[in-house]
């Protein structure tokens, strides 16, 4: 059981480019998330998915968009990446029936200059 | 005003002491409240809930309180492993069954031998 698995764990872009981060879960979970975390900024919600063939912005989804491919998979995709992208990237997971508690992958770490 | 404040740190203690962390959020209709841990470059992970009545788990106590709107986090004895970012995190009002979190931006605890 991998749980929330994320691809790739690094990436540097030029700005301009454009790039799909991946998410998958084998829990079979309902929901999952997107996040971005910043140096002195909590995590931010990009976008979510509260179940499959569902999708709802969150708090900063300017610039990104996701698929909800099925219901392991959630994919968020940069069409032009900037500057201001360079982020930590966490995909999060979620039974509803089993409470509020996020189950997080391990992470993205993207660079764009 | 930030929806979930947190006092970033670093605190710096020896092993055995007792440290708190207070959190504050702004929403007075909040629904849920966490604490995660989060390791250096690591996913976040669940530590505890935070429920009305407070709730202990071992070395951790976390408590709530709703008039003063903030909730609270103590470790006694902190031990090396202890180091970390605690998160503290909330479920707010009108996020229906979304499970959508809101995360402060985290307190850094160093504990030193």
């Amino acid at each position: 059981n991998a749980g929330v698995t994320q691809t790739p764990k690094f990436q540097v872009l030029k700005t301009g480019q454009s790039m799909t981060l991946q998410c998958a879960q084998d829990m079979n979970h309902n929901s999952m998330y997107w996040y971005r975390q910043d140096p002195g900024m909590g995590l931010r919600l990009i976008y979510y998915s509260a179940s499959e063939g569902t999708t709802d912005k969150g708090e900063v989804p300017n610039g990104y968009n996701v698929s909800r491919l099925n219901k392991r998979e959630f994919s968020l995709r940069l069409e032009s990446a900037a500057p201001s992208q360079t982020s930590v990237y966490f995909c999060a997971s979620r039974n509803p029936a089993r409470g509020r508690e996020q189950y997080f992958g391990p992470g993205t770490r993207l660079t764009v200059t | 005003r930030k929806e979930v404040e947190q006092d970033p740190g670093p605190f710096n203690v020896p092993e055995g002491a007792t440290v708190a962390f207070n959190c504050t959020y702004s929403n007075s209709a909040s629904q849920s409240f966490f604490w995660y841990r989060q390791d250096c470059r690591k996913e976040p992970k669940l530590l505890m809930s935070v429920y009305s009545s407070g709730n202990e788990d071992g070395r951790f106590t976390a408590q709530l309180n709703r008039a003063s709107q903030y909730i609270s986090l103590l470790i006694r004895d902190s031990k090396l492993s202890d180091s970390a970012t605690y998160l503290c995190v909330v479920n707010p009002s009108g996020s229906g069954n979304t499970g959508k979190l809101i995360f402060g931006q985290g307190t850094t605890l160093q504990v030193k031998p």
